[in-house]
Order: C-alpha cells, then sequence, then structure tokens
C-alpha cells in the first residue's frame, strides 16, 4: 500500500550545522510532495511543497526535491537554528483523492 | 485571510461521554479533513468532507463520525469515549479541486483528554 519512511529522530544539531532529514514514499499514480513543521503545542505549517517530478520547493532556507526515479523528497537547511527546532513531517497527496498520508514525524533539536 | 479555526482548543470528557469538535475552513475552501495525533501512533487520517460528502475515510471505528455543513464547515462527534481517544484532533481545510487542491492548511487542533 501507499506509504511513507522518515528517518527516525531525534536529530540533535548544532547551530549552523547542515541538516538533512530523509523521506521516502511509495505511491500508486502521481502524488504532490509535502514537509510540514509543527511547533511545540500547535498545528502543522505547511513549509514547502513539490508537485511533479524533479520539482524542487523551497522555504525559509529549506529545500527539498521531488525525485521520482528514488521515490524520495529529502529534507535539506544548509544552517540551521535554535529556532528551527521543531518536529517535521513528510506527507505525500493526490489531487482529487482526498486522502493524505504522513511520515511518523522527525524531532529535531538545534543547541545554540 | 482568517486561518482554520478549531473549537474548542481544550475540552477534557470522562470515559463512555461523548464529544463534538469544530473546523470552520479558510474562506473558499471546501474540502476538510480530519487527523488524529497522538505519541504512539503518529498522525492518522479520520476522514476528509468535500461538497458536505464524505469523501474518504481511514481505518477508526464508528464511534468516530463526522458531517460537513453547506458552508463548508465540519463537526467531528466520538461516541462512547474511550482513555485511548485522548490525542490532539487536527482538521485541515483545503480547495479540494483545481490547481493547488491538494495543499492543505492546519488549524491549532484540539486536544482531548478522557479521564
Amino acid at each position: 500500500g501507499d506509504s511513507v519512511t522518515q528517518m527516525e529522530g531525534p536529530v540533535t544539531l548544532s547551530e549552523e550545522a547542515f541538516l538533512t532529514i530523509n523521506c521516502t514514499y511509495t505511491a500508486t499514480g502521481y502524488p504532490s510532495l509535502f514537509w510540514y513543521v509543527q511547533y511545540p503545542g500547535e498545528g502543522l505549517q505547511l513549509l514547502l511543497k513539490a508537485t511533479k517530478a524533479d520539482d524542487k520547493g523551497s522555504n525559509k532556507g529549506f529545500e527539498a526535491t521531488y525525485r521520482k526515479e528514488t521515490t524520495s523528497f529529502h529534507l535539506e537547511k544548509g544552517s540551521v537554528q535554535v529556532s528551527d527546532s521543531a518536529v517535521y513531517f513528510c506527507a505525500i497527496r493526490w489531487s482529487g483523492g482526498f486522502k493524505t498520508i504522513f511520515g511518523a514525524g522527525t524531532r529535531l533539536f538545534v543547541k545554540a | 485571510k482568517a486561518g482554520v479555526t478549531q473549537t474548542p482548543r481544550y475540552l477534557i470528557k470522562t470515559r463512555g461521554q461523548q464529544v463534538t469538535l469544530s473546523c470552520s475552513p479558510i474562506s473558499g475552501h471546501r474540502s476538510v479533513s480530519w487527523y488524529q495525533q497522538t505519541p504512539g501512533q503518529g498522525l492518522q487520517f479520520l476522514f476528509e468532507y468535500f461538497s458536505e460528502t464524505q469523501r474518504n475515510k481511514g481505518n477508526f471505528p464508528g464511534r468516530f463520525s463526522g458531517r460537513q455543513f453547506s458552508n463548508s464547515r465540519s463537526e467531528m462527534n466520538v461516541s462512547t469515549l474511550e482513555l485511548g481517544d485522548s490525542a490532539l484532533y487536527l482538521c485541515a481545510s483545503s480547495l479540494g479541486e483545481g490547481q493547488g487542491a491538494s495543499e492543505q492548511f492546519f488549524g491549532p487542533g484540539t486536544r482531548l483528554t478522557v479521564l
């Protein structure tokens, strides 16, 4: 069946370190891919998205590229800040499919 | 543009009771989804409504139900509450069709505690 697999956390980094959070998926058809971020006590916020193969989504220094050949959508940031500490969710959703599948989430801690 | 609103934000109930949660989507959005978030199970899909019709449903017992009104507002109901129903319930809205239909916007959630 359709699924999303994220690297397990928590991930602990020092400020200004490089971040990669891996995400791979199994899906029929051609879903759109998303990264969401959840700060403590809040709902999910859309971080970035990509709707077709080779699309690169970017926002607030975060980037991810839709890799159809490897069914991956890894999240990267060149220099993390303490304020990036949160839980990150990878997700897939089909236009007109009325369902979203989320990964388990990866908790990121950034130390000053 | 106002975001997705959920009421109430916090709720405490006892086993056996029932509860109704409300979600108001972003203006113009016709699709509303509900998710249950727990530390052990992560984010689990409950159901999604579009134009007052349930379009998809997750693997939850019949105690969990929902509906959508003509103004796209949605409610979900949980009857005969169990301790395991304690969770953060998240609502998300999207256009539901057309370009950008797949992009969802989430509300802050309702934290339900069952004692």
